[in-house]
């Protein structure tokens, strides 16, 4: 089946440092990919998405470029800040053999900014 | 709009025993799923049901049931609870995932969690 593959974490970096958080994906078809964040002690909630080939998802300063050709959808942010601190988990809409698609997910990448 | 609720928040059982964690909608969300998360695993789909009066299984389903009792909620019950259910349970919904659809109609919307310990 479809998988989700990220760097380990967890990712250190201190306030308004550069972030990358690698993530490429084995599909067949052409899936949707997304991003998503959990705070401490939450669910998990939408940071950003695409849908097709180049589509760049953005949101509060973070970005990710859909690339087909090498499979990846890589998390990146100019300026982290504390309130980042998170966990991170990439995934891609599945289609099942019953014609209904799921969501596979990494296994997320914990980021701590210190001040 | 509340969202995704799930109760209890935490739960502790002793083997053996049997419980059912609740989950609402009130997104008019066609599809609803399962997930537990365990440290380095990510999220596994436990059940998912695409659309009011189905269910299906996921990627882990043994030792768990399901009801889609009406559109806004879904329910998990743990028959006779394991230590290894120990584990946080997310609930989710989307507006469905029919192939074809819109594409937007993938993204899913969780629940707080509901942090389950099994001695």
């Amino acid at each position: 089946g479809d998988s989700v593959t990220q760097m380990e974490g967890p990712v250190t970096l201190s306030e308004e440092a550069f972030l990358t958080i690698n993530c490429t994906y084995t599909a067949t078809g052409y899936p949707s990919l997304f991003w998503y964040v959990q705070y401490p002690g939450e669910g998990l909630q939408l940071l950003l998405k695409a849908t097709k080939a180049d589509d760049k998802g953005s949101n509060k300063g973070f970005e990710a470029t859909y690339r087909k050709e090498t499979t990846s959808f890589h998390l990146e942010k100019g300026s982290v800040q504390v309130s980042d601190s998170a966990v991170y988990f990439c995934a891609l809409s599945e289609l099942g053999n019953t014609g209904f698609q799921k969501l596979v997910f990494g296994t997320g990448t914990r980021l701590l900014v210190s001040p | 709009n509340a969202g995704v609720t799930q109760t209890p928040k935490f739960q502790v059982l002793k083997t053996g025993q049997s419980m059912t964690l609740q989950c609402a909608q009130d997104m008019n969300h066609n599809s609803m799923y399962w997930y537990r998360q365990d440290p380095g695993m990510g999220l596994r789909l436990i059940y998912y049901s695409a659309s009011e009066g189905t269910t299906d299984k996921g990627e882990v389903p043994n030792g768990y049931n399901v009801s889609r009792l009406n559109k806004r909620e879904f329910s998990l019950r743990l028959e006779s609870a394991a230590p290894s259910q120990t584990s946080v349970y997310f609930c989710a919904s989307s507006r469905g995932g029919l192939a074809g659809g819109p594409k937007d109609y993938n993204e899913q919307f969780f629940g707080p969690g509901t942090r389950l310990t099994v001695l």
